[in-house]
């Protein structure tokens, strides 16, 4: 049972928006940055967004983070088939002393 | 460019321990966290634990009593120990550099899969 509660999946078609929610508590996302993570089948987890709503460099800007009290969502517009993946959010959690990771949510291309 | 790059056996038998180590190249340890997260096949992203560069560490507390990580700056490595390895231990392991401590992971290594069998 993960820390971080995400929707199992989403799906939209291409062109499309999309938003996944996470959400925590007091002890993590309430009181520390959020982070979000995309994962391509087969490969390593990639940062798309830190502290809340940055973006590192190379992430394009169709990939967007917000956090409001203990949830947290991360906004993909003009989807597109490449974006097929599992997505993450992560925290550090105060009461645990540990980072969390939400369950993922699986984002389908219609 | 920074890489990490995770090495160590890929077949460990039950009761035993894993050692893992990870290689930073591009960049140096110093002044950073960094990370052990596995994933069982099929399911999600486990934070093992965090050593920082001057030795400091914190750990997942289901994993905590069997963890222990360790750093040699002096060879831009770090590395992972696991006890009393399991079935439920079989995972892909991967090691990750944290930005500013707790703000997201922003390198990864490529994962390395340790299998738990007799």
């Amino acid at each position: 049972q993960s820390v971080l509660t995400q929707p199992p999946s989403v799906s939209a078609a291409p062109g499309q928006k999309v938003t996944i929610s996470c959400s925590g508590s007091s002890s993590n996302i309430g009181n520390s940055y959020v982070s979000w993570y995309q994962q391509l089948p087969g490969t390593a987890p990639k940062l798309l967004i830190y502290d809340n709503n940055r973006r590192p460099s190379g992430i394009p800007d169709r990939f967007s983070g917000s956090k409001s009290g203990t949830s947290a969502t991360l906004g993909i517009t003009g989807l597109q088939t490449g974006d097929e993946a599992d997505y993450y959010c992560g925290t550090w959690d105060t009461s645990l002393s540990a980072y969390v990771f939400g369950a993922g949510t699986k984002i389908t291309v219609l | 460019q920074v890489q990490l790059q995770e090495s160590g056996p890929g077949l460990v038998k039950p009761s035993e321990t894993l050692s893992l180590t990870c290689t930073v190249s591009g960049g140096s340890t110093s002044s950073y966290f960094w990370s052990w997260i596995r994933q069982p096949a099929g399911k999600g992203l486990e934070w093992i634990g965090r050593i920082y560069s001057s030795g400091g560490t914190n750990y997942n507390p289901s994993l905590k009593s069997r963890v222990t990580l360790s750093a040699d700056t002096s060879k831009n490595q770090f590395s992972l120990k696991l006890t009393s390895m399991t079935a439920a231990d079989t995972a892909v392991y991967y090691c990750a550099r944290g930005v500013g401590g707790a703000r997201g992971f922003d390198y990864w290594g490529h994962g390395t899969l340790v299998t738990v069998s007799s």
